[in-house]
């Protein structure tokens, strides 16, 4: 059963450009979760997605973020017009039901660690 | 709301010392889970442990160890006989029915361990 993948696993963009990570989650799979970790800090919820719903977005910046789900494919995050300050490892988890209920833990994929010069 | 505090920045061992890492956290509902992962230079995330909040039972997994206490709101790590390969950032996180379906994470506590 293959883990929670990622691509691509580093990725360079100049400022101003656009941004899109994805993820595949685990077979049977159809909660997926977006972190965030900046430069020596602990990760940070971005947004909680099923397939083809945004459940909860409200670890996104309001702007230039964006992420879908879609029924068929990976779910992507997508920044456009990057700046410096999006330097950060994204990481992508999936579970196969909400965490709370049953206390499924999230399996994170390896994470893309964005680089914006 | 759902907090959780790793004091410790940074922890610095030699070989075959046993050493503890801490997490207090927070949160006003009774049903709860908390977890610990690890993050090796690598840089993937590592699932250590999930522990509910009606299980207050310690555990040992080799020479990991686990302690509950729902009476001060801490679940520490500690790791026996720390080996090199120990060496990590260590994260500690909650989920709750608060939070539902997020994982609030401390800031972790850099281990190394030298030889």
């Amino acid at each position: 059963n293959a883990g929670v993948m990622q691509n691509p696993r580093h990725l360079v963009r100049r400022r101003g450009q656009e941004a899109r990570l994805r993820c595949s989650p685990m077979k049977g799979h159809s909660h997926v979760y977006w972190y965030r970790q900046l430069p020596e800090e602990g990760l940070k919820f971005m947004v909680y997605l099923q397939k083809e719903n945004i459940i909860d977005e409200s670890g996104m910046p309001k702007e230039r973020f964006s992420a879908e789900f879609p029924k068929e494919g990976p779910s992507i995050l997508r920044i456009q017009q990057v700046v410096r300050g999006d330097s950060a490892a994204y990481f992508c988890a999936s579970s196969p039901r909400q965490v709370a209920y049953d206390g499924y833990e999230q399996y994170f994929g390896p994470g893309t660690r964005l680089t914006v010069t | 709301a759902q907090k959780v505090t790793q004091a410790q920045t940074e922890i610095s061992v030699v070989e075959k010392e046993d050493v503890t890492l801490d997490c207090v956290y927070e949160t006003r509902d009774t049903t709860y889970y908390l977890f610990w992962y690890k993050q090796p230079p690598s840089g993937e995330l590592v699932f250590l442990i999930r522990r509910n909040s009606f299980d207050e039972q310690n555990e040992i997994s080799g020479r990991y160890s686990w302690n509950f206490q729902k009476s001060t709101s801490s679940f520490n790590f500690t790791i026996t006989a720390s080996q090199v390969v120990d060496s990590a950032v260590y994260f500690c996180a909650l989920s709750s029915m608060d939070s539902s379906y997020k994982l609030i994470f401390g800031s972790g506590t850099r281990l190394l361990v030298r030889p």
